[in-house]
């Protein structure tokens, strides 16, 4: 039973538009989030962090929004840029500092 | 520059054969992790280890092993129990402490069987 998940397999934006990925999770005591971009052939790269005692977190074109409520969080990218196209991986933290990976969200920005 | 690097970038396994995957880190991260990545899914942890000599089995553990003798190096052994072994291999660290648990990838390895 997947604890993360990604339900959006894949999104296509404009470029200069909003980007919004997805993420849903089942334990409430799950108290710290991150994204991840990756690109192919290559290891993910940090990106953004929340802590559950937030609900969001901005960091340049990037913020993250957290709904503890409803076990849902989301990471905004405004304006999208073509650079931005790559897959996205939503990850909480599980006991032992293991982290939990969704299965990710592949956005395409358009030029 | 500090980083954490794998090598090699692409490895062939024959059948029966054991290869081992190599990752350094010289961020003087305590904890080490490596991950496996198949089509379309997402990461899965293989081991992970908070302090030298000393490692924990993740979800996947079945037909690998590691070792932990120095902080520096985690090193993967991907043996001939593994029947599925080809995929994209993930190496991570961290620095354990609250809120600090943010891991940080290597390039990978991408593991081909012949």
């Amino acid at each position: 039973d997947q604890q993360v998940k990604q339900n959006s397999p894949s999104l296509s934006v404009q470029e200069g538009r909003i980007s919004i990925l997805n993420c849903d999770y089942t334990n409430s005591m799950f108290d710290y989030f991150l994204w991840y971009k990756k690109y192919p052939a290559e290891g993910p790269t940090f990106l953004i962090s929340i802590s559950s005692i937030k609900d969001k977190n901005e960091d340049g074109r990037f913020t993250v929004f957290l709904n503890k409520s409803a076990k849902h969080l989301s990471l905004h990218i405004v304006p999208s840029q073509p650079g931005d196209s790559a897959v996205y991986f939503c990850a909480t933290r599980h006991s032992s500092y293991k982290l939990i990976f969704g299965s990710g969200t592949r956005l395409l920005v358009r030029p | 520059d500090g980083g954490i690097t794998q090598s090699p970038k692409y490895l062939f396994r024959k059948e029966g054969q054991n290869v081992t995957l190599s990752c350094e880190q010289n961020l003087n991260h305590d904890a080490m992790y490596w991950y496996r990545q198949d089509p379309g899914q997402g990461l899965r942890l293989i081991y992970y280890s908070q302090i030298v000599n000393d490692f924990q089995k993740g979800d996947i553990a079945e037909g690998y092993s590691v070792s932990r003798e120095k902080k520096e190096s985690f090193p993967l052994t991907v043996t001939s129990a593994q029947k599925n072994p080809t995929a994209f291999y993930l190496c991570a660290s961290s620095i354990i402490g609250e809120g600090r648990e943010t891991q940080y990838f290597g390039p990978g390895t991408r593991l081909l069987v012949l």
